[in-house]
């Protein structure tokens, strides 16, 4: 199985800092990695598919980005409302595989 | 809009079944692949079942497998996951999810609301 290592488990920034989530794959997956946020009660919302394309509805201060088998989510300017457990996971293979969470919560 | 519905969810004793469905809308159904992923309390995302677009392929985690099984009915837009013999380590929301990859290519990612299921006597 493919094992995605995700960094920091949690972080906690002030309003407005920009702040930075990775995601290494154990081997190449090409750009087939997906960012969820998952808020507090909900169920996951993707914000990023193909690594670096940001879906509808996910405000522009998001950003994905990749370097080789290292994934990194940049949100540009922290807001309350991005409180949230962040996860990466992978679909270049079966089983999918899930980064182990990052919490944010705001300083 | 694209649209992920679970149903079934409840609560179960240890040993029994449980069928969980999930109705989607909104995109070409028969075109895509479908997963289920669950999600213990308080724990983080596990990964469960896939079912290929055609229903030819399907594959299991091993915390699952010979306990359930994934199917699809194109004409109802609806996957399911039926689980056996279930465990208080089953206990989890179950996802549904649509996959993103289609053939070489990549599609946005959907998933539902997610149906609760608890095993306990």
């Amino acid at each position: 199985d493919i094992q995605m290592t995700q960094s920091p488990s949690s972080l906690s920034a002030v309003v407005g800092d920009r702040i930075t989530i990775t995601c290494r794959a154990s081997q190449g997956i090409n750009n087939y990695l997906v960012w969820l946020q998952q808020k507090p009660g909900k169920a996951p919302e993707p914000l990023i598919h193909a690594a670096t394309t940001l879906q509808s509805g996910t405000p522009s201060r998001f950003r994905g980005s990749r370097a080789g088998t290292d994934f990194t989510l940049t949100i540009s300017s922290l807001q309350p409302e991005d409180v949230a457990t962040y996860y990466c996971y992978q679909y270049r293979a079966y089983p999918w595989t899930f980064g182990q969470g990052t919490k944010v919560d705001i300083k | 809009q694209v649209q992920l519905v679970e149903s079934g969810g409840g609560v179960v004793q240890p040993g029994q079944s449980l069928r969980l469905s999930c109705e989607a809308s909104g995109f070409f159904f028969d075109r895509f692949s479908m997963h289920w992923v669950r999600q213990a309390p308080g724990k983080g995302l596990e990964w469960v079942a896939v079912i290929s677009y055609n229903g030819a392929d399907v594959k299991y985690a091993d915390s699952v497998k010979g306990r359930a099984t994934i199917s699809r009915d194109d004409s109802k837009n609806t996957v399911s996951l039926l689980m056996d013999s279930l465990t208080s380590g089953d206990t989890a929301v179950y996802y549904c999810a649509r996959d993103p990859r289609q053939g070489s290519g990549s599609n946005p990612a959907y998933w539902g609301q997610g149906a609760v299921v608890t095993v306990s006597s």
